[in-house]
């Protein structure tokens, strides 16, 4: 079947610009995580959905950053005014549950690399 | 979250077995021990996880110490596809994955 898919696979933006980066999890996947690993970094959260509601957003780095599911299903990842530092590989995950399973495997897509000029 | 400590960096040699270490002295009765790779240019992928006993796969074994204090994942036989990061990881009820930076691993032909 189909995996999680991410759009656009690269993205190149001037300073101050704003992007959207879209995330579609595997059919039927209720949790929903994004991710950023920046350049000889690790891989570090940024928010978690529970079918379209939010409950953890502290990983967001600044209130530039937003994210929002619609439809349980599809997800978009707002920057606004962007800035060098956001230049990132933005890693979408989906898993079938979130809390109370311990054990859910999280599929990852291939990422959205951000490059801010 | 528990911390996980992990060598920087491996090598083993093409269908060679490889055994990659994680320490977790702090992990709770209710971690569970997962593994993640990622192949270069990628997200990571699932590779397996544990609780108490070992566990084995298609992709691998893991072998976790009779004190949870310590766990192996084990390559039975490496291949040029396996090079990748692999990242050792605690989790309890918490849904998020909290990524160290991981063992690198070069499998030479």
């Amino acid at each position: 079947g189909a995996g999680v898919s991410q759009s656009p696979s690269n993205k190149v933006t001037e300073k101050g610009k704003d992007v959207e980066l879209r995330c579609d999890p595997i059919s039927g996947h209720t949790a929903l995580y994004w991710y950023r690993q920046s350049l000889g970094q690790g891989l570090e959260f940024l928010i978690y959905f529970q079918g379209n509601s939010a409950p953890d957003k502290s990983g967001l780095p600044s209130d530039r950053f937003s994210a929002e599911r619609t439809g349980g299903s599809v997800s978009t990842l707002t920057i606004q005014r962007t800035q060098q530092e956001d230049s990132a590989v933005y890693l979408c995950a989906s898993s079938l549950a979130g809390t109370g399973s311990s054990y859910n495997e999280q599929f990852f897509g291939p990422g959205t690399r951000l490059t801010v000029l | 979250d528990a911390k996980t400590t992990q060598p920087n960096s491996m090598e083993s040699n093409e269908e060679e077995p490889v055994h990659l270490p994680c320490n977790h002295s702090t992990i709770s009765g209710t971690d569970y021990i997962h593994w993640y790779r990622q192949l270069p240019s990628q997200g990571p992928e699932y590779v397996i996880h544990g609780l108490t006993s070992n566990v084995n796969n298609r992709m691998a074994s893991l072998a976790i110490a009779e004190d949870r204090k310590s766990s192996t994942l084990i390559l039975h036989r490496a291949t040029l596809r396996d090079a990748a990061v692999y990242y050792c990881i605690l989790r309890g009820s918490n849904y998020k994955l909290t990524f160290g930076k991981g063992t690198l691993l070069t499998v030479n032909p």
